[in-house]
């Protein structure tokens, strides 16, 4: 298993309402990237945080949004929830951008 | 942006044969393609990747071919067993670097029949 955390393991949450996911990366690495993977589907990236800036984005609106930390934790935020955010946060830690990215268990968003 | 079609979508093998999937892309910048494995409800799990500069990789029963013309890339499983049946993902990845994220696939389910 790699050394990537996430939290909590299951939500449920009401449309229109806001929702924070947390991961914590494997030991040493400064980069976490966030995916959405819903039912049957691959991953689609999100966005990337390299040393606490965000350096890449996917095709996601922006009431998804992101932080890091100076240990390297991350936060991903979704506002105004929609029935479609419903799926399975992955996010996945690296040991520098552009690296190998390491999975954590996810996060399962259900949103009624 | 980078568009990553895998085929085929479900893959029934006996145990013992080899399996072969296959992905195509479409962005001649990616210089990244990871492989990932993903049983029902747990992570996805890295098992190989190749760099643009590399044709063949070898990791005990599994290999990955690259063919940048074509723009095509294979992951191939020896000696199947039932500790194999899992959806099998690849991914591209383009210069940008992390910064471009990961493009994947939609998957492969492959199930080894005993």
């Amino acid at each position: 298993e790699t050394g990537v955390t996430q939290s909590p393991t299951h939500l449920i949450k009401t449309r229109g309402q806001q929702v924070t996911l947390r991961c914590s990366s494997q030991s040493g690495h400064n980069t976490v990237s966030w995916y959405q993977q819903a039912l049957g589907q691959g991953p689609q990236f999100i966005f990337q945080y390299y040393r606490e800036e965000e350096n890449g984005r996917g095709n996601f609106p922006p009431r998804f949004s992101g932080l890091q930390f100076p240990n390297y934790s991350s936060e991903l935020n979704v506002n105004a929830l929609e029935l479609d955010d419903s799926a399975l946060y992955l996010c996945a830690s690296s040991l520098d951008s552009g690296d190998e990215q390491y999975f954590g268990p996810g996060t399962r968003l259900t949103v009624t | 942006g980078e568009n990553v079609e895998q085929h085929p979508s479900t893959l029934s093998v006996q145990e013992g044969d080899s399996a072969v999937i296959k992905c195509t892309y479409s962005d001649s910048a990616s210089n990244y393609f990871p492989w990932y494995k993903q049983e029902l409800g747990k992570r996805p799990q890295l098992i190989i990747d190749t760099r643009s500069n590399v044709g063949e990789k070898k990791d005990q029963r599994i290999a990955v071919t690259l063919n940048k013309t074509a723009k095509h890339f294979s992951l191939h499983i020896t000696e199947t067993q039932p500790e194999d049946s899992a959806v099998y993902f690849c991914a591209a990845r383009g210069r940008g670097g992390g910064a471009d994220g990961l493009t994947f696939g939609k998957g492969t389910h492959l199930i080894i029949q005993p």
